[in-house]
């Protein structure tokens, strides 16, 4: 049973729109993260949190909005799609330095 | 911040030879080191996590290597297959007072020829 689960699996937005990215998390840890991965890259940092109703600016938070509603649920929220932010998205949980990662979102904006 | 390069990445080999990934690091502070497969359209598989007071690891048909004095992270991938193809990623752990970032390499892409 995954451990780290994510919603949608893909998407398909269009500019200006909204889009929410969730993942869900049974691994009982405090730490999660939002990474977006582009083509032929490595993973990039958006936002992560340590505790519910709190969250933090990663490496590449413009155009970025993050919820943690309780510990398990981590959101990703785009208020404005732009064509940039194009990518699959990563969702990750930690107890340790060891990170689980979700099977990822792909997002296209068009 | 800490950096990390990976290099090559591209990689093609032929099956049965071995297949060498670097990756160099700058943060002298670095303590966990790990290696990722990433199979095309799937999540990032762990293939090993290496502490920093270890310098040789041994999986199941690859070995990395740690230099803590060079600050150099190698995967050595001992007789690939064609099931060895993938895109493989290295990942440092920075450990702040408040939380433990990963800084990932650029990724190499492995193809493994018949």
């Amino acid at each position: 049973e995954a451990a780290v689960t994510q919603s949608p699996r893909s998407k398909v937005a269009v500019t200006g729109g909204k889009v929410t990215l969730s993942c869900h998390q049974t691994n009982n840890h405090d730490y999660m993260y939002w990474y977006r991965q582009d083509t032929g890259h490595g993973l990039r940092l958006i936002h992560y949190s340590y505790v519910a109703d709190s969250t933090e600016k990663g490496d590449i938070p413009d155009g970025y909005k993050a919820s943690r509603p309780s510990q398990e649920n981590f959101s990703l929220i785009l208020e404005l799609a732009s064509l940039s932010q194009t990518a699959v998205y990563f969702c990750a949980s930690t107890h340790s330095a060891e990170q689980f990662f979700g099977p990822g979102t792909r997002l296209t904006v068009l | 911040g800490e950096q990390v390069e990976q290099r090559p990445p591209h990689l093609s080999v032929r099956e049965g030879d071995s297949a060498v990934i670097t990756c160099t690091y700058t943060d002298p502070n670095s303590y966990y080191f790990f290696w990722y497969k990433q199979e095309p359209g799937a999540s990032l598989q762990l293939l090993m996590k290496v502490f920093s007071s270890t310098e040789i690891n041994e999986g199941q048909g690859f070995t990395v290597l740690l230099n803590k004095k060079d600050k150099r992270l190698s995967l050595n991938l001992t007789a690939a297959h064609p099931g060895d193809s993938a895109a493989y990623f290295c990942a440092v752990s920075v450990e702040s007072s408040s939380f433990s970032k990963l800084v990932f390499g650029q990724g190499t892409s492995l193809s493994v020829v018949p």
